[in-house]
């Protein structure tokens, strides 16, 4: 299994630029969400999905739009990057809705904005 | 507002030495905590849990105690090995329907385990 995979590892954007953030999970899991860990404030829930279908917003949602087509992707876009959205972004995913604190983590993705 | 504070940004200890990481939290409704482990450039991987009902949980090396009259909770690694060396991150959720894997992070402490 490769767990938790996020594409690409590191990027840079323009202020006005959007992207979208890759996310896969091979492990079959219900429960994924996206993270952002920006220095001094740990990490912050962005959205999340419950499962195929079905996506909510987090803590800190503004700027971001999210989709669960399949159990396996959960991509993130990002509509018009900001400075403010430079940050790590972490895809983590877990086996059921009812131990979804027990998360698995992708290796990050890098983002700068500038 | 942060409901999950980790004061110590960082801590130093001996290998073979205890190292103490505490966590505070402010939201009552918490009822489930966990502690992450971060090494650089990877993500998080989950180390331990502790539900309210308990106020102690062990793993191997790994203990977690909650306090929840002093909404306090603390991992205690004993013995302090060099590849503990990492940020851990304490986390908490709420039980409920609507906030279930809904965590809030602390902002994380370094440990460095020296020789």
């Amino acid at each position: 299994n490769a767990g938790v995979t996020q594409t690409p590892k590191f990027q840079v954007l323009k202020t006005g630029q959007s992207m979208t953030l890759q996310c896969a999970q091979d492990m079959n899991h219900e429960y994924m969400s996206w993270y952002r860990q920006d220095p001094g404030m740990g990490l912050r829930l962005i959205h999340y999905s419950v499962g195929a279908g079905i996506t909510d917003q987090g803590e800190v949602p503004n700027g971001y739009n999210v989709s669960r087509s399949t159990t396996e992707d959960f991509p993130l876009r990002l509509l018009s990057a900001a400075p403010s959205q430079t940050s790590v972004y972490f895809c983590a995913s877990s086996y059921s809705i009812g131990r979804a604190g027990e998360q698995y983590f992708g290796p990050g993705t890098r983002l700068t904005v500038t | 507002d942060q409901q999950v504070k980790q004061n110590s940004p960082s801590l130093s200890v001996q290998e073979g030495r205890i190292s103490i990481l505490n966590c505070d939290y402010t939201n009552s409704m918490f009822d489930y905590f966990l502690w992450y482990k971060k090494y650089p450039a990877e993500g998080p991987t989950f180390l331990i849990s502790i539900s309210s009902i308990k106020d102690k949980n062990e793993d191997g090396r790994f203990t977690v105690f909650l306090n929840k009259s002093a909404k306090h909770l603390s991992l205690h690694i004993v013995p302090s090995q060099p590849g503990d060396s990492a940020v851990y991150f304490c986390a908490a959720s709420e039980v409920t329907t609507d906030s279930w894997g809904k965590l809030q992070f602390g902002a994380g402490t370094q440990v460095v385990v020296t020789p």
